[in-house]
């Protein structure tokens, strides 16, 4: 049972508009979110995260938005660059130990 | 600064070869983790160790064993490499923490003939 779900596999968008990448989730009990990105031929790097006392979490061009009555977060990313063609992916942590992936979205940024 | 090493970036063996994948960490996290990463499917939790000799498995154990003899080696085996298991490995480190916040190695592209 996928607990955290990434629905788009893919998103193209222009170069300096915004991208908005979506992640649902289904545990109520997730009280923590972490977004990744990741380029082709290298590890996951952790980009952002959001604790559920929040809605909102800002980062210069990155801002995370948490829905928790709609069990859902985004990742608006604002301009998008080229350097911003990657995977994300959005996480939660489960236990004490683990982190619980969506499939990822594959973000190409188009001059 | 953070680092997490693997052994191999890329690595071709022949199915039914013995396989050994080797992560190293340098920030004396208690928490070391294998994935394996497809298209589609996201990064999926093999084994996970919270201590030295300790581990537990994850969502897809089947097939894989692991060794975790000192707090910064953690090591994955392919007892017997199948062509299914043809994939990107990464393995990642944290501290036991409510983010959970992992750090991942460059991983290993394997690739089973």
């Amino acid at each position: 049972d996928q607990q955290v779900k990434q629905n788009s596999p893919s998103l193209s968008v222009q170069e300096g508009r915004i991208s908005i990448l979506n992640c649902d989730y289904t545990n109520s009990m997730f009280d923590y979110f972490l977004w990744y990105k990741k380029y082709p031929a290298e590890g996951p790097t952790f980009l952002i995260s959001i604790s559920s006392i929040k809605d909102k979490n800002e980062d210069g061009r990155f801002t995370v938005f948490l829905n928790k009555s709609a069990k859902h977060l985004s990742l608006h990313i604002v301009p998008s660059q080229p350097g911003d063609s990657a995977v994300y992916f959005c996480a939660a942590p489960q236990g004490a130990q683990k982190l619980v992936f969506g499939q990822g979205t594959r973000l190409t940024i188009n001059p | 600064d953070v680092k997490v090493t693997q052994s191999s970036r890329y690595l071709v063996k022949r199915t039914g070869e013995k396989v050994f994948l080797e992560c190293v960490q340098d920030m004396d996290h208690e928490n070391m983790f294998w994935y394996r990463q497809d298209p589609g499917l996201g990064l999926r939790l093999i084994y996970f160790s919270y201590d030295v000799k300790m581990k537990e498995k994850g969502d897809i154990p089947e097939g894989y064993s692991v060794s975790r003899e000192k707090k910064e080696r953690f090591s994955l085996i392919l007892e017997s490499a199948s062509t299914n298991q043809t994939s990107m490995y990464l393995c990642a480190s944290s501290f036991p923490r409510d983010s959970n916040e992992q750090f991942f190695g460059p991983g290993t592209r394997l690739t089973v003939l």
